[in-house]
């Protein structure tokens, strides 16, 4: 079974501007969810998403945004991008929402000049 | 990807010690633990997890306990090998899941 897949997995942006990450889950997951990690602050959960609702959101701005297809499929957008959402973008799928085991991707690497 | 800054804690074991890694989590009603690997250039890969109604798991050469008394969780690994050599994040879950800092690994040959 393929496991999670994130694209692009290299990203350059220039403040101001917009960006949107795609996350492909695990075939057969309904839940995804979006971490934001970088040196200072580790993982951060940003929100997750559970057939096509957002069923829990982190503590970030709302120039976070996501959304989730029919097929599980998520996507997360940033707008307005600061310098300081330079991170590494990670989604995690899982059976189900709740308690349980999360499979992450590799992950999507921003960085914005 | 590197995941942790410069003041991330460390761990050095000789290959085939044991390791023990320790975390303090913050919520006392967190009812689900989660210890994560992640190696360069890759996201967290699942380890092992334990729920608040158990004290001890034990997995393949790994053993995670938890001290609901003083909000602690630890994993063991057993004969540490050089591809163990990773950071390693606990988490834990209550509404969302959390994670800690993480602590380097790093095993000698």
């Amino acid at each position: 079974k393929a496991g999670v897949t994130q694209t692009p997995r290299y990203l350059i942006k220039t403040r101001g501007q917009q960006v949107t990450l795609s996350c492909s889950p695990i075939s057969g997951h309904r839940s995804v969810s979006w971490y934001q990690q970088t040196p200072g602050q580790g993982l951060q959960f940003l929100f997750e998403y559970f057939s096509e609702t957002q069923r829990n959101k982190g503590n970030f701005p709302g120039r976070f945004s996501g959304r989730q297809f029919s097929n599980s499929r998520s996507e997360m957008n940033v707008s307005t991008l600061e310098l300081g959402d330079s991170a590494l973008y990670l989604c995690a799928s899982s059976l189900l929402t709740g308690v349980n085991e999360q499979f992450f991707g590799p992950g999507t690497r921003l960085t914005v000049l | 990807g590197e995941s942790v800054g410069l003041h991330l804690p460390t761990l050095s074991v000789q290959e085939g010690d044991n390791s023990i890694i320790n975390c303090a989590y913050s919520n006392s009603a967190s009812d689900y633990f989660i210890w994560y690997k992640q190696e360069s250039g890759k996201g967290p890969q699942f380890i092992i997890d334990i729920r608040s109604n158990m004290d001890k798991r034990q997995g393949q050469r790994v053993t995670v306990l938890l001290n609901k008394t003083v909000k602690h969780l630890s994993l063991q690994i057993a004969a540490t090998q050089p591809g163990d050599s990773a950071v390693y994040f606990c988490a834990e879950n209550f509404n969302d899941m959390r994670f800690g800092a993480g602590t380097r690994l790093t095993v000698k040959p």
